[in-house]
């Protein structure tokens, strides 16, 4: 069981836009690690999606952005397309585990 | 271009070991810091090792003790011996290559290359 908690499934139509939600607590986001997102379309291996919070690698779409706030992150996808039909997941770390990383458990989002 | 290959992946029986490799191109695996991933038939990510440039290493705690990761500078590649393999070791094992992010009040790492993965199952 994970300690970064998203929603397993999210739904749009093409154009609308979607969030995912990553709630923590104070030992991971609410402690100021920052929050990273990965993208995995079905049948490959996840992409970095945003790193730091906030920052896009080159190549990521502006369509996708994130924010945190207290001990919560969020993703947002505008100008949903049928391409960002795949699974998010959050990641981050946490001074409660003995690993220094951890995983969000992931959301669906499928583009209808 | 910075890349990476899984291999070793396969079949076992409960009990037995089993070595992944992880060869880098691109960049040398001695400089930087290199995980191990996995994910489960149908579940999330799940973090499983890492080795540092310095060498340390560290496990999740589902693998402490029966997994080890290790790294061959001479042939850029990242290794992980797994022992004593259990049902629930089943899964696609991806490595990846870290970087090091400076926030505002904590370090982190996030990982931006990935390989394919590797897929290991685990029954009798």
């Amino acid at each position: 069981q994970s300690v970064l908690t998203q929603p397993p499934s999210v739904s749009g139509a093409p154009g609308q836009r979607v969030t995912i939600s990553c709630t923590g607590s104070s030992s991971n986001i609410g402690a100021g690690y920052d929050v990273h997102w990965y993208q995995q379309l079905p049948g490959t291996a996840p992409k970095l999606l945003i790193y730091g919070n906030i920052n896009r690698p080159s190549g990521v779409p502006d369509r996708f952005s994130a924010s945190t706030s207290g001990t919560s992150a969020s993703l947002a996808i505008t100008g949903l397309q049928a391409e960002d039909e795949a699974d998010y997941y959050c990641q981050s770390s946490d001074n409660r585990l003995s690993g220094p990383y951890v995983f969000g458990t992931g959301t669906k989002v499928t583009v209808l | 271009e910075e890349q990476l290959e899984e291999s070793g992946g396969g079949p076992v029986p409960p009990g037995d070991s089993l070595r992944l490799s992880c060869a880098a191109s691109g960049f040398t695996v001695s400089g930087t810091y290199m995980s191990w991933v996995r994910q489960a038939p149908g579940k999330g990510l799940e973090w499983v090792s890492v080795i540092h440039s310095g060498g340390s290493t560290y496990y999740a705690d589902s693998v402490k003790g029966r997994f080890t990761i290790s790294r061959d500078n001479s042939k850029n590649t990242v290794y992980l011996q797994m022992n004593s393999l259990r049902i629930e070791d089943t899964a696609v094992y991806f490595c990846a290559r870290e970087a090091l992010w400076f926030g505002e009040s904590m370090e982190t790492y996030y990982m931006y290359v990935w390989g394919k993965g590797t897929s290991v199952t685990v029954s009798s």
